[in-house]
């Protein structure tokens, strides 16, 4: 079965530039996260989506970023303009329904490096 | 908001030694507490998750107990392999909300 796919698996790009990471869930999962991974802060919480609705949005650090999922198969992550402190591993994960209730499944990551 | 601590000190054990892990909370009690797997350069995997009525779960060789009067949860490997080294992270819900612990490392030595 597949996983949770993300892409790219690494990006460099330098301060300024737009980046926009991609997602696409476990078919048949009704909910989506997006996540941020740093050494200091830790697996934090950005957004999470429900049946392609934004949730709560409260985790995401400024307006620089926006997260869509245009349909059950697809999420993106923008963030734009970048800045060297966005350097992380970002993370999406996919769980069945919509209730913390539920394992998350999560795909490898996309190694951001802002220069 | 809520506050996940878990050990930032690697835990070492001898092989065939039960590893215990330890999560603890402050403020509002979950309704559910999650323990997730991750090894370096993957994304972290589900292995168990315990609700605040249940007082223990167990799968295979691993073991959580979830005490709510403690805020705590502890996580058991029993007959530790070296295989099962990695980070552990807890997990859990507040107020429609997630929030990750920062992990345990644990390495297990043949």
């Amino acid at each position: 079965d597949a996983g949770v796919i993300q892409s790219p698996r690494h990006e460099v790009t330098e301060m300024g530039q737009e980046v926009t990471l991609r997602c696409k869930p476990i078919s048949g999962h009704n909910s989506l996260f997006w996540y941020r991974q740093t050494m200091m802060r830790g697996l934090e919480l950005l957004i999470y989506f429900n049946n392609n609705v934004p949730i709560d949005d409260s985790g995401m650090p400024e307006d620089r970023f926006s997260a869509k999922m245009p349909n059950a198969s697809f999420s993106t992550l923008k963030i734009q303009p970048s800045e060297p402190r966005d350097s992380a591993v970002y993370f999406c994960a996919s769980s069945p329904r919509d209730r913390f209730n539920q394992p998350q499944h999560f795909g490898d990551g996309t190694r951001l490096s802002i220069l | 908001s809520q506050k996940i601590e878990q050990n930032s000190e690697a835990l070492n054990i001898q092989e065939g030694k039960t590893a215990t892990l330890t999560c603890n909370y402050t403020n509002y009690s979950p309704a559910y507490l999650q323990w997730y797997r991750q090894d370096p350069g993957r994304g972290p995997v589900f292995l168990l998750l315990i609700r605040e009525n249940e007082k223990e779960k167990r799968k295979e060789r691993l073991k959580v107990t979830f005490d709510t009067t403690l805020k705590q949860s502890l996580f058991h490997i029993t007959a530790s392999q070296p295989a099962d080294s990695a980070t552990y992270l807890c997990a859990l819900d507040n107020f429609n909300k997630f929030y990750f612990g920062s992990g345990t490392k644990l390495n297990v030595k043949p």
